[in-house]
């Protein structure tokens, strides 16, 4: 069981090019998330997907877009790399339904540099 | 103003103190309240969930005050390996059913021999 993982762990990319950043779980979660942390700044929500085939815009959409083709994946992709959005990339996945816990399952995390 | 908000730290304490952290949010509507601990360049972990009745675990201590807007996390007998930096998180009041969670941007610990 390997919980949350993410590739890569870590990438340089010069400003325009583009990426897929992969996250997968095994855990069953309905629910998947991709977070920025950037220092001072805490985790902001990039988007989300409460189920397969379904996606949704968090606090920092704009320049990112994702796919959850599958329900155990969810596919975070930069169409054209910019400076800005040099940071640590978070993927989390959680249990749906009423009983279950509001916590969230973390992968390692991919350290992205865009110069 | 951002929804949670944390004293950044450092904190550095000898091994054995007690410290303590505080946490203000700006959302009254907010619902559930939790302490997550993020060790150097890892992932966050849950630490513990926030009951407005309080929520002890071990040497850990979490509190939750509604009419101030404030969370609490005490660590009493604190060891090295408490060394890490806390994020407060909470849930906004409106959830949209997608379990939303807010971060505060966390307090560093530095538990010193």
């Amino acid at each position: 069981n390997a919980g949350v993982t993410q590739t890569p762990k870590f990438r340089v990319l010069k400003t325009g090019q583009s990426m897929t950043l992969l996250c997968a779980q095994d855990m069953n979660h309905e629910y998947m998330y991709w977070y920025r942390q950037d220092p001072g700044m805490g985790l902001r929500l990039i988007h989300y997907s409460v189920g397969e085939g379904t996606t949704a815009k968090g606090e920092v959409p704009d320049g990112y877009n994702v796919s959850r083709l599958k329900k155990q994946n969810f596919l975070l992709g930069l169409e054209s790399a910019a400076p800005s959005q040099t940071s640590v990339y978070f993927c989390a996945s959680s249990p749906r339904g009423q009983g279950a816990s509001y916590e969230q399952y973390f992968g390692p995390g991919t350290r992205l540099t865009v110069t | 103003r951002k929804e949670v908000e944390q004293d950044p730290g450092p904190f550095n304490v000898p091994e054995g103190a007690t410290v303590a952290f505080n946490c203000t949010y700006s959302n009254s509507a907010s619902q559930s309240f939790f302490w997550y601990r993020q060790d150097c360049r890892k992932e966050p972990k849950l630490l513990m969930s926030v009951y407005s009745s309080g929520n002890e675990d071990g040497r850990f201590t979490a509190q939750l005050n509604r009419a101030s807007q404030y969370i609490s996390l005490l660590i009493r007998d604190s060891k090295l390996s408490d060394s890490a930096t806390y994020l407060c998180v909470g849930i906004p009041g409106r959830d949209t059913g997608r379990r939303a969670l807010t971060f505060g941007s966390g307090t560093r610990l530095q538990v010193q021999p």
